[in-house]
């Protein structure tokens, strides 16, 4: 079946200082991926998504390729603050092996902590 | 308002005994799912309603069920609690069917303690 597969964490990491979450998946579909955000006491949230390969998908400063040939999908921040503390969780959206339904499968998710 | 409410916050259960967890959207989506987290695990599927058609995950099929009276309400039912659904249950919407890139509204998620 799809997996996913990121960064153990917890990670932390100075202000001002860059991040980089590595995520690979497996399929044998053309999935589109997800990054989603987890803030304290919140349910996760739609970071970005991009459903064609070789395109960047970006929000908030995070950014990601969409790797077909290396199967990746590694989120990027260049200089991280305080409030980027959260769980972040990459995901991919497909059918799935033989299924009709669309499926959104998650990995373990990363939690980021950031100190000023 | 993309909102999704889950109620309540905190929940503690026996151990053999019902445990039933809510959900609202208000923002009229066709379709709600509900997610169990684990901890150092990914959130997993449990089942999913499009409309008023019920989808389980064929490896939890018989250990949840569910229902959805209107549109915006969506119930989880554990009909013998364990110590094993001991997670937090993360209820969550889409405007339509879920579709490669359709995106999902979560709520802030119940957690249930078995004791």
């Amino acid at each position: 079946g799809d997996s996913v597969t990121q960064t153990e964490g917890p990670v932390t990491l100075s202000e001002g200082t860059s991040l980089t979450v590595n995520c690979s998946y497996e399929t044998k579909q053309y999935p589109t991926l997800f990054w989603y955000v987890q803030y304290p006491g919140e349910g996760p949230q739609l970071l970005f998504k991009v459903p064609k390969a070789n395109e960047k998908g970006s929000s908030r400063g995070f950014e990601a390729t969409y790797n077909k040939e290396a199967t990746s999908f590694h989120l990027q921040k260049a200089s991280v603050q305080e409030s980027d503390s959260a769980v972040y969780y990459c995901a991919l959206s497909d059918r799935g092996s033989g299924g009709s339904n669309y499926k959104l499968t998650f990995g373990k998710g990363t939690l980021l902590t950031v100190t000023p | 308002d993309t909102t999704v409410k889950q109620n309540p916050r905190y929940k503690l259960a026996r151990v053999g005994k019902p445990v039933n967890l809510i959900c609202s959207q208000t923002m009229n989506h066709d379709t709600m799912y509900w997610y169990q987290k684990k901890p150092n695990q990914a959130p997993k599927l449990l089942l999913f309603y499009y409309d008023k058609i019920l989808n389980r995950e064929a490896d939890t099929f018989e250990k949840f069920q569910s229902s959805r009276p209107n549109n915006s309400f969506c119930s989880l039912y554990i009909g013998s609690a364990g110590l094993e659904y001991s997670a937090m249950y993360l209820c969550a919407s889409s405007r339509w069917r879920l579709t490669s890139a359709e995106t999902l509204y979560f709520g802030s998620g119940t957690r249930l303690t078995v004791l």
